[in-house]
């Protein structure tokens, strides 16, 4: 089954800062989306973009696919110091199919 | 919209006991929840995909007859553990599945903090 990995692993940023994080994937899929881990809780669904997509916004928060290269990256814009969390991409092949998750990226951001 | 609960949120039992979560869609119907399971500073490995109605479907590694899954409604999936033991602590997470604007999108749970003793 395909594996999602991320980079970096840890970032570690000041307030105001960009945070620019990355995922490959090793097959075709059908949609990548982006969720946000706060230590020891549930994930937050932060943005889908298809596959048929190359750019997506949602406030803060820019995805990039490239298909080609099997990779997306997640841009958060001005981070705040609540935006520290894990950050996990996941992947799916079909409509509705399980998702894979990447290993994911643990941002810190220091105010 | 599109809130799962799940409960217990934490739970610590004793080895050789069984454990029961819940997970709930509380405002949308999911024909299709799934169970994940994450150990510390790791990622969510998928253990099972249930289905209302029909057995669950298991990811390979996964034992299910220790790990028994029950899609007794659209609402409603719960995960039990059985004769649990200190390597089966861990964060389950389950998520429900809904059709968003033509786009299967996956709510997820707040987890729920297994430790065995």
């Amino acid at each position: 089954s395909q594996q999602g990995e991320e980079d970096p692993q840890a970032l570690s940023i000041q307030e105001g800062e960009n945070a620019t994080m990355n995922c490959s994937y090793k097959t075709s899929i059908n949609n990548l989306q982006w969720y946000r881990q706060n230590s020891g809780r549930g994930l937050v669904h932060l943005i889908l973009i298809r596959s048929n997509e190359r750019e997506k916004h949602s406030g803060r928060l820019r995805v990039t696919l490239d298909t080609s290269k099997k990779s997306s990256s997640l841009l958060i814009t001005a981070s705040r110091a609540a935006d520290t969390a894990s950050y996990f991409c996941a992947t799916d092949v079909t409509r509705g199919s399980r998702l894979t998750f990447g290993e994911g990226t643990q941002l810190t951001v220091n105010p | 919209g599109a809130v799962v609960s799940q409960h217990p949120s934490w739970v610590i039992c004793k080895s050789g006991t069984s454990v029961k979560i819940e997970c709930r869609s509380l405002d949308f119907q999911a024909t299709t929840m799934f169970w994940y399971r994450q150990f510390p500073k790791q990622s969510l490995m998928l253990m099972a995909t249930s289905n209302e109605g029909s057995k669950a479907t298991y990811e390979q590694g996964v034992e299910k007859d220790k790990f028994l899954i029950n899609h007794a409604s659209l609402t409603l999936s719960t995960l039990t553990v059985t004769s649990a033991h200190p390597e089966d602590s861990s964060f389950y997470i389950c998520s429900a599945s809904r059709d968003s604007g033509g786009f299967e999108t996956q709510y997820f749970g707040p987890g729920t903090r297994l430790l065995v003793l």
